[in-house]
């Protein structure tokens, strides 16, 4: 069985960092991409960022390049999202999924973790 | 940026079929996939590649996309299919709609 459970939410600062964990168990990890998407209270989903399972490629929504870095860690089935420059409008469940392809299709989520940023 | 457009909301009865749209620039010429999000659940795949099913989705749901516009259709529309639903797909990087909410009433 496919599992994914995110971890390292809670509440930041404006201006104030935050790292996500995602462990997958259940599947071959480092052939995967894998993703992180993230869903504001009450609003839509937004993608945020990918990595492929070799890490050789990673994209990101233009609202957090630059703050974001969305990285892997093959060994211990884990990829991570290093959150700086946080911002209230970074206010959101995040999820990963585990993505067919960098194309986004994504066929196992995990529960989410919330991330406030508030003063 | 790549936008996908879909009705806030549509509303079923019961045994009807609900249809949930979803448009874009030429969308026909990218496969887009299918989620349905229940209150407080995390997403579930449920149409990839335009119009296939993974294993476990009830027959019932469809897909298929052409010229710039995507549809899941819901044909016998049950009290369990009420949830929000978004289509994705993926043009330079992984655009979602802004999602559904189908009312079954």
């Amino acid at each position: 069985e496919v599992r994914l459970v995110e971890s390292g939410g809670g509440l930041a600062q404006p201006g104030g960092s935050l790292r996500l964990s995602c462990e997958g168990s259940g599947f071959s990890f480092s052939t995967y991409w894998m993703s992180w998407v993230r869903q504001a209270p009450g609003k839509g989903l937004e993608w945020v960022a990918n990595i492929k399972g070799d890490e050789n490629e990673k994209n990101y929504v233009d609202s957090v390049r630059g703050r974001f870095t969305i990285s892997r860690d093959n060994a211990l089935n884990s990829v991570y999202l290093e959150m700086n420059s946080l911002r209230v409008e970074d206010t959101a469940f995040y999820y990963c999924a585990r993505d067919a392809d960098y194309r986004g299709e994504a066929w196992h989520w995990g529960q989410g973790v919330l991330v406030s940023v508030s003063s | 940026s790549y936008e996908l457009t879909q009705p806030s909301s549509v509303s079923v009865s019961p045994g009807q079929t609900a249809t949930v749209t979803c448009s874009g620039d030429k969308l026909g010429d990218k496969f887009v996939s299918w989620y349905q999000q229940k209150s407080g659940q995390a997403p579930i795949l449920i149409m990839y590649q335009d119009n296939r099913r993974p294993s476990g989705i009830p027959e019932r749901f469809s897909g298929s996309n052409s010229g710039n516009t995507a549809t899941l259709t819901i044909s016998g529309a049950q009290a369990v299919d009420e949830a929000d639903y978004y289509c994705q797909a993926w043009d330079r990087l992984v655009t979602f709609g802004g999602g559904t909410k189908v009312t079954v009433l």
